[in-house]
């Protein structure tokens, strides 16, 4: 979807550097969220954000923060990554917190080697 | 914590044939929806469900919610190669939550 972009595509990067992943969107949406999938696992929840500097955590944040400066940036941190960060991460948009659906970004596969 | 379960995680069924997966909750859902996935690709939002016995139709997709808002259904009807992805459940247990997805079922059509 046009309205919701996620840089880089792809990132292999090595155990113990830190990464950042950016989510930009265009439709002034309220509502962002970062989610990684794996197999067996879904989409689970990292982090979301419910409005500029108002974040909180998901079901799986540990590892992982979070920063919302403006309305259309929510960035993602692997503040020290691990192999088990290894997955496709996406970030998603939505207006009124989940109903009506979420838009999804492209994702990111991010490799921890 | 609330979870979300679909059925079966796996299906492979001949172009044409229809298709069916379930999703189940264990607790009183606000509302439903449901995502494809295509292989390599992002969800995409297909449709929400909020009435108790709800049912909706896109085309030869039928989607239901149960009576009791604990489960869900998504069918197929005449399978086609363009149906293959996952599809994906996803709940929410108040209208204040944060919506919860299902493993996803994964469908392969047989040309």
């Amino acid at each position: 979807d046009a309205g919701i972009t996620q840089s880089p595509r792809h990132k292999v990067t090595e155990t113990g550097t830190p990464v950042t992943l950016r989510c930009h969107q265009t439709e002034n949406h309220r509502y962002m969220y970062w989610y990684r999938q794996d197999p067996g696992h879904g989409l689970r929840l990292i982090h979301y954000s419910y409005g500029v500097k108002d974040t909180d955590k998901g079901e799986v944040s540990d590892g992982y923060s979070v920063s919302r400066s403006k309305t259309e940036d929510f960035l993602l941190t692997l503040e020290s990554a691990t192999s088990s960060q290894t997955s496709v991460y996406f970030c998603a948009i939505s207006d009124l917190g989940g109903h009506y659906g979420y838009t999804f970004g492209s994702g990111t596969r991010l490799t921890v080697v | 914590g609330q979870q979300v379960m679909q059925i079966p995680q796996y299906q492979h069924v001949q172009e044409g044939e229809d298709f069916t997966t379930y999703c189940n909750s264990s607790t009183t859902l606000s509302n439903i929806q449901w995502y494809k996935q295509r292989p390599g690709g992002h969800p995409v939002f297909l449709i929400q469900l909020v009435k108790s016995g709800e049912v909706k139709k896109q085309k030869r997709l039928t989607f239901q919610f149960g009576e009791a808002k604990k489960n869900s259904s998504l069918h197929i009807t005449a399978t086609q190669t363009t149906d293959v992805g996952t599809y994906f459940c996803a709940g929410m247990k108040t209208s204040y939550d944060k919506v919860i997805f299902g493993p996803g079922t994964s469908l392969s059509v047989i040309p």
